[in-house]
């Protein structure tokens, strides 16, 4: 299948912190998207990347987008214990997701 | 107010049994998506449909079957051949169809459990 493939599956940080998660994907794309999971609901959009794009902000959201390397990166800014979720990536060609990065943020 | 709707919340059927799970929006969206998540798991995309009256086959069709006789709605029925049904299932849409910009919205879910 297509889907984008998050790592690490699973991190742990201290409120205050930064969180970096990484997203590979393996067939060409023409933008990518990352969503948010908590705890038994559905996903939210968080921010989309076009792949004439190498990097977007939101917030104390930061992504980039490495087309050479099929790979993008999410990277939140002063974590807080709110920001505990599930993290997927997934590109508009499918819609496919991969089993998304757990981060849990200790207060 | 706008949105994804999936109803019930939670679901308890009979082993053997089949079931219907409701996903209704009201956002005018053309797409619509099926997908099954199982405990600490990734989503799998089940069926999806671009248009009214059509629909394709996800990654893991087998044992469920889809409808789509309206914009609006697109019941998933989780056949008495599915192995293996119990888990949590999340119904989403979206305006464009396949590699539009658009973002994909997601209902609250339904968590399946067969006894």
């Amino acid at each position: 299948s297509q889907q984008g493939e998050e790592d690490p599956q699973a991190l742990s940080i201290q409120e205050g912190e930064n969180a970096t998660m990484n997203c590979s994907y393996k067939t060409s794309i023409n933008n990518l998207q990352w969503y948010r999971q908590n705890s038994g609901r559905g996903l939210v959009h968080l921010i989309l990347i076009r792949s004439n794009e190498r990097e977007k902000h939101s917030g104390r959201l930061r992504v980039t987008l490495d087309t050479s390397k099929k790979s993008s990166s999410l990277l939140i800014t002063a974590s807080r214990a709110a920001d505990t979720a599930s993290y997927f990536c997934a590109h508009n060609r499918d819609m496919r997701f991969g089993a998304g990065t757990r981060l849990t943020v200790k207060p | 107010d706008g949105g994804i709707t999936q109803s019930p919340k939670y679901l308890f059927r009979k082993e053997g049994q089949n079931v219907t799970l409701s996903c209704e929006q009201n956002l005018n969206h053309d797409a619509m998506y099926w997908y099954r998540q199982d405990p600490g798991q990734g989503l799998r995309l089940i069926y999806y449909s671009q248009i009214v009256n059509d629909f394709q086959k996800g990654d893991i069709a087998e044992g469920y079957s889809v409808s789509r006789e309206k914009k609006e709605s697109f019941p998933l029925t989780v056949t008495s051949a599915q192995k293996n049904p119990t888990a949590f299932y999340l119904c989403a849409s979206r305006r464009g169809q396949t590699g539009s910009t658009d973002t994909q919205y997601f209902g609250p879910g339904t968590r399946l459990t067969v006894l």
